[in-house]
């Protein structure tokens, strides 16, 4: 079975360009997360869906990022414009509807913006 | 809210030492605990888990202790070896229910032959 994928697995970018992420979770997890870690600080989370829904995006930075799950399949995080201080590394989760409700993480997108 | 504390690294050990990480966690109700670990190049991988207080989780020779008394999940391993060099980012989370986990700030282990 595969695993939660990532792409792209780095990005580097200008300071006022646009960058999407993409995350393609384990198939048929409804469940979906996206994490961030910044400059060896804590993993935080950034917002969560069940299926195409958000189900929770208290942890958005602000309106330059905007996350979709578009069927409830994939999802993509964009950043538009990206600023100095997104720079980081950006995970995703998937897991089951159904308990145990286990994460099951990504490798990871590690954006720099310069 | 809820919050995880865990100790500063890096951290070095020569091969077979003794291995602790200390963990403390913040919380309302009764969280469930993990440990994560990312490899070099990797994602997280969960390591253990423990869902209520007294519980001991193990992997791999690695083990912790859900104490509630002292809200504590420390990491300890009696005998690394250089494959155990990696991240270990200590979690909380509700292991009944769908939320967002709660992460400490990671310590970078480093093994040395």
């Amino acid at each position: 079975e595969a695993g939660v994928t990532q792409f792209p697995s780095h990005s580097v970018i200008e300071k006022g360009q646009t960058v999407t992420l993409r995350c393609d979770p384990i198939s048929g997890h409804d469940n979906l997360y996206w994490y961030r870690r910044v400059m060896g600080k804590e993993i935080k989370f950034l917002l969560h869906f069940v299926k195409e829904s958000k189900q929770d995006e208290s942890g958005m930075p602000n309106n330059r990022f905007l996350a979709e799950r578009t069927g409830g399949t994939y999802s993509t995080l964009k950043v538009q414009p990206a600023e100095l201080e997104d720079s980081g590394v950006y995970f995703c989760a998937s897991s089951q509807a159904s308990g145990p409700y286990e994460q099951y993480f990504g490798p990871g997108t590690r954006l720099t913006v310069t | 809210g809820n919050s995880v504390t865990q100790m500063e690294g890096p951290v070095t050990l020569s091969e077979e030492a003794f291995l602790t990480i200390n963990c403390t966690y913040t919380a309302t109700g009764y969280p469930s605990l993990f440990w994560y670990v990312q490899y070099p190049g990797e994602g997280l991988q969960l390591l253990l888990k423990a869902t209520k207080a007294d519980d001991k989780g193990s992997n791999k020779g690695f083990e912790a202790t859900y104490r509630k008394e002292t809200t504590s999940f420390h990491l300890e391993k009696g005998s690394v070896q250089v494959s155990d060099s990696a991240v270990y980012f200590c979690a909380l989370g509700s292991y009944s229910g769908n939320t967002p986990l709660v992460f400490g700030k990671g310590t970078r282990l480093s093994v040395i032959a």
